[in-house]
């Protein structure tokens, strides 16, 4: 299994500019997250869904948007890109029933 | 009062010390604890659930105290590859498994 995957694994972006991360995990897992970790600091909860369908906004969310139309995959978009938004980005998973979150290696994301 | 709080470090230590950290909650509604370990520019990784009778994996033990809420991990005989950030990570009941970070405390093992 290769768990929790991310890509890209860096990425600059210049103010207003959009893109796509992306986050698949192979181990069937219902749950999973997004979370954004600036420097020095704690990881900040942006969304979660809790299986293929639906989904939720965290602590953070404004600024981004995800959709969930399979169990594998977990998109986190950001639309209009700011320099509040650089950041290192997380995606993790984790089953029904565990409290247990996998997370994949990051993407570390600069808006310029 | 932060719903997460860590002592920030960096706690430098020599090689073969013991080493301390808690980490407090405000939530007494909390169910679940865990300690993880992010490496310089790494993804964490989980280290240790903490259980209310306490758990031990080797040289690592975590506690938790519900009355005064917070958690604890206690690292003996620290090795050069123990040196990393060490966050901790609360949930509460029905809040879909979303974990709460505290900022991390940094930890130094020199030689």
């Amino acid at each position: 299994n290769a768990g929790v995957t991310q890509t890209p694994k860096f990425r600059i972006l210049k103010i207003g500019q959009s893109m796509t991360l992306q986050c698949t995990q192979d181990m069937n897992h219902n749950y999973m997250y997004w979370y954004r970790q600036d420097p020095g600091m704690g990881l900040k909860l942006i969304y979660y869904s809790v299986g293929a369908g639906i989904t939720d906004k965290g602590e953070v969310p404004n600024g981004y948007n995800v959709s969930r139309s399979t169990t594998e995959d977990f998109p986190l978009r950001l639309e209009l890109a700011a320099p509040s938004q650089t950041s290192v980005y997380f995606c993790a998973s984790k089953s029904v029933g565990t409290d247990t979150q996998y997370f994949g290696p990051g993407t570390r994301l600069t808006v310029l | 009062r932060k719903e997460v709080e860590q002592d920030p470090g960096p706690f430098n230590v020599p090689e073969g010390a013991t080493v301390a950290f808690n980490c407090t909650y405000s939530n007494s509604a909390s169910q679940s604890f865990f300690w993880y370990r992010q490496d310089c520019r790494k993804e964490p990784k989980l280290l240790m659930s903490v259980y209310s009778s306490g758990n031990e994996d080797g040289r690592f033990t975590a506690q938790l105290n519900r009355a005064s809420q917070y958690i604890s991990l206690l690292i003996r005989d620290s090795k050069l590859s123990d040196s990393a950030t060490y966050l901790c990570a609360v949930n509460s009941r029905g809040s879909q498994g979303n974990l709460i970070f505290g900022k991390g405390t940094k930890l130094s093992v020199k030689p």
